[in-house]
């Protein structure tokens, strides 16, 4: 267990729909980032959080929210859901900024059909 | 911009041999450099980081790696490979003179594949 939860670790949904991912960081980590993984186009950077503020923004689209709340933890809302939008959403946390690594959650497999 | 490039989209090694999984990259400063593992089915796990110092970092389950300014390059290396390190390895890169919290920018992976 590496301390970061992510639910649901599965996902199934329709084209059209709109679902909720939920990320607990590390216990005492500020930050929050998402990422997706696709086959075709590997570990895309999506956003990050830090004590509830927008830090960065990455390859996310319009369709995709997120946000951080005061306990810290931290939704990806994903709606008008494609087929292109099948992949494993990651959610990492870290103390403050990046210089001792992320901590990586398992995951959430994403499939819409 | 910062990037990273991993030039192997596969590796194959026989066990016992020695491996290096390469890794380029560009940032604009000293980079911070990463190598994350990740398992089928797992999130990325975090192995070793070069920030400063020493041009051989040493990390978890025997991995190692080497930075090159020179050279622009952060190979990961391990003197014996295990079946068990069958898995696929992220190259990681953060500029830290972007200022700001600036995001990690990973490579696109290259899968270990250790053979018996």
């Amino acid at each position: 267990d590496s301390g970061v939860t992510q639910t649901p670790k599965h996902l199934i949904t329709a084209t059209g729909q709109r679902v909720t991912l939920r990320c607990s960081p590390r216990s005492g980590d500020l930050s929050v980032y998402w990422y997706q993984q696709s086959l075709d186009q590997g570990l895309q950077f999506l956003i990050q959080y830090y004590n509830g503020e927008e830090r960065a923004k990455g390859n996310i689209l319009e369709r995709f929210s997120a946000q951080q709340f005061p306990d810290l933890h931290s939704e990806l809302n994903l709606s008008s859901l494609e087929l292109g939008d099948s992949a494993l959403y990651f959610c990492a946390s870290s103390v403050r900024d990046t210089n001792y690594g992320y901590t990586f959650g398992s995951g959430t497999r994403l499939t819409v059909v | 911009a910062q990037s990273v490039a991993q030039p192997e989209d596969q590796v194959n090694v026989a066990e016992g041999n020695p491996l290096t999984v390469k890794c380029t990259y560009s940032v604009s400063g000293n980079p911070y450099l990463f190598w994350y593992v990740q398992y089928p089915n797992r999130g990325l796990q975090f192995l070793l980081k070069y920030i400063t110092g020493d041009n051989l970092v040493k990390g978890s389950y025997g991995f190692e790696a080497e930075f090159n300014k020179s050279q622009t390059s952060f190979h990961l290396k391990k003197p014996s490979a295990l079946v068990s390190d069958s898995a696929l390895y992220f190259c990681a890169v953060r500029d830290p003179y972007s200022g700001g919290y600036q995001k990690v920018t990973f490579g696109t992976g290259t899968k270990l594949q250790v053979i018996p």
